[in-house]
């Protein structure tokens, strides 16, 4: 099954303490991207990537570190996590196609992974 | 600016009605796509329909239409006969040619009553 994998699911940590929000597709996309969804905010991108080693700041990216060194892994590092960074995290990928008037090039996102920093 | 406003945070519609959620744009970029997403309560973010700028034609996925006015730049999610099951937040999203980002809006919360 086509499928983005976001792991771990749930978190409760505590200031300060390093940890890493891993995610994985195997649908051979070419271009990954984190959002973090906060109530009344919508969905704001943090990071993303356009390829293997190709990285680049989304709206919020403050706080957090990505890497992108297999073309189906790209996680989420947060180094020194913040109670601000309490969120819903989401991992997305999709194909980087030429024809970008077509629906091909949706948005697959990953099951989410709900952080909450103590 | 924002790029993707939704003004509704909150709707409510009987079953089996139709229900119109909006969503309005802004981009200076002829080629762009909009999307619209499904949130459940269980949290998983699914994708129901698209829409190219340059389509002539209103997108449509089942019960889920897209009334597409680029000269108001809307672009609003029309869901038909409307079932419990489609109680959840929608976003609608806009990804411009130049860009690589998809954005979001705020989202719209609908209740769907018995």
């Amino acid at each position: 099954e086509a499928q983005v994998t976001q792991n771990p699911r749930y978190l409760i940590t505590v200031t300060g303490k390093k940890l890493t929000v891993t995610c994985s597709q195997n649908m051979n996309h070419e271009y990954m991207s984190w959002y973090r969804q906060d109530p009344g905010l919508g969905l704001r991108q943090i990071y993303y990537s356009m390829n293997v080693e190709v990285t680049d700041k989304g709206d919020v990216p403050e706080g957090y570190k990505v890497s992108r060194k297999e073309k189906r892994n790209f996680p989420l590092i947060l180094e020194s996590p913040s109670p601000n960074q309490t969120s819903l995290y989401f991992c997305a990928s999709r194909a980087q196609t030429g024809n970008f008037s077509s629906g091909a090039n949706v948005l697959t996102f990953g099951a989410g992974s709900r952080l909450t920093v103590l | 600016a924002q790029k993707i406003t939704q003004t509704q945070p909150g709707m409510f519609v009987q079953e089996k009605e139709a229900v119109t959620l909006d969503c309005t744009y802004d981009t200076s970029d002829p080629s762009y796509g909009l999307f619209w997403y499904k949130q459940p309560s269980s949290g998983e973010m699914i994708f129901l329909i698209y829409q190219g700028s340059y389509d002539q034609q209103n997108a449509t996925e089942g019960r889920y239409s897209l009334n597409f006015q680029k000269a108001r730049k809307s672009a609003n999610l029309v869901i038909s006969a409307s079932q419990l099951g489609d109680s959840a937040m929608y976003f609608c999203a806009m990804r411009e040619r130049g860009y690589s980002t998809l954005t979001f809006g705020k989202g719209t919360m609908l209740l769907v009553s018995p």
